[in-house]
């Protein structure tokens, strides 16, 4: 069975520090990978997704980026934090093929002070 | 532009009522329409799908109803219980296209 992991679980970080937050996918290969940002109290933004290794679509131009290194690994990063950065983020995946639900981690709650 | 408009955005009910969340959409490619359900401090999960060829689909105590031609789909929850509180998404996407989200219902059911 697929199992998805995402990690750290909480993060406070200072304004201006970098992040890295990391998903990892097991049981599948091939699979498209998406991050979410879930501000407090609202709906699913998406951030970036990614159908293969380096191939990463933005969805909203903003201070972060995200990178995949290996075919079932993302990888969300930012050089610097800014405040409106905190919020939840949650890492999806779904099969290349065929029309299957995401499968989301548990999400990292992020908060910078 | 949001190509899911979900409401209401809020909803409460008694424990045993049947609340009802609704999603409307305009792209005619989607065809796969599924259902989120999110606790606090968790991911959503996966709760139930349907596709446009029928226009019910029931699982337990949840059912989505699809009116394909008025381009809507609903989710309702019977006999609901206090653990059924929770944020709900409706979810549409187009043949191996993403999903495409509504902005979420906050469910609060009553005991």
């Amino acid at each position: 069975s697929q199992t998805i992991h995402q990690w750290p679980a909480t993060l406070v970080q200072p304004v201006g520090s970098p992040l890295s937050l990391e998903c990892t996918v097991e049981g599948t290969s091939n699979p498209n990978l998406y991050w979410y940002r879930q501000a407090a109290g609202r709906g699913l933004q998406l951030l970036f997704y990614s159908v293969g290794i380096g191939q990463i679509s933005s969805e909203v131009p903003q201070n972060l980026s995200a990178s995949r290194p290996q075919d079932r690994q993302f990888i969300l990063s930012s050089k610097k934090l800014l405040l409106s950065d905190s919020g939840f983020y949650l890492c999806a995946w779904n099969f290349r093929r065929g029309h299957y639900g995401y499968t989301f981690g548990s999400g990292t709650r992020l908060t910078v002070v | 532009q949001q190509q899911v408009k979900q409401s209401p955005q809020s909803l409460i009910v008694q424990k045993g009522g049947i609340p009802i969340i609704n999603c409307a959409y305009e792209n005619t490619a989607f065809d796969y329409f599924p259902w989120y359900q999110q606790f606090p401090g968790k991911g959503p999960a996966l709760l139930i799908a349907i596709r446009p060829d029928v226009s019910e689909k029931k699982e337990g105590r949840f059912t989505i109803s699809f009116n394909k031609s008025a381009k809507q789909f609903s989710l309702h929850i019977m006999d609901s219980q206090p653990g059924d509180s929770a944020t709900y998404f409706c979810a549409a996407c187009p043949p191996l296209g993403r999903l495409y989200f509504g902005r979420g219902t906050q469910l609060t059911v009553w005991p």
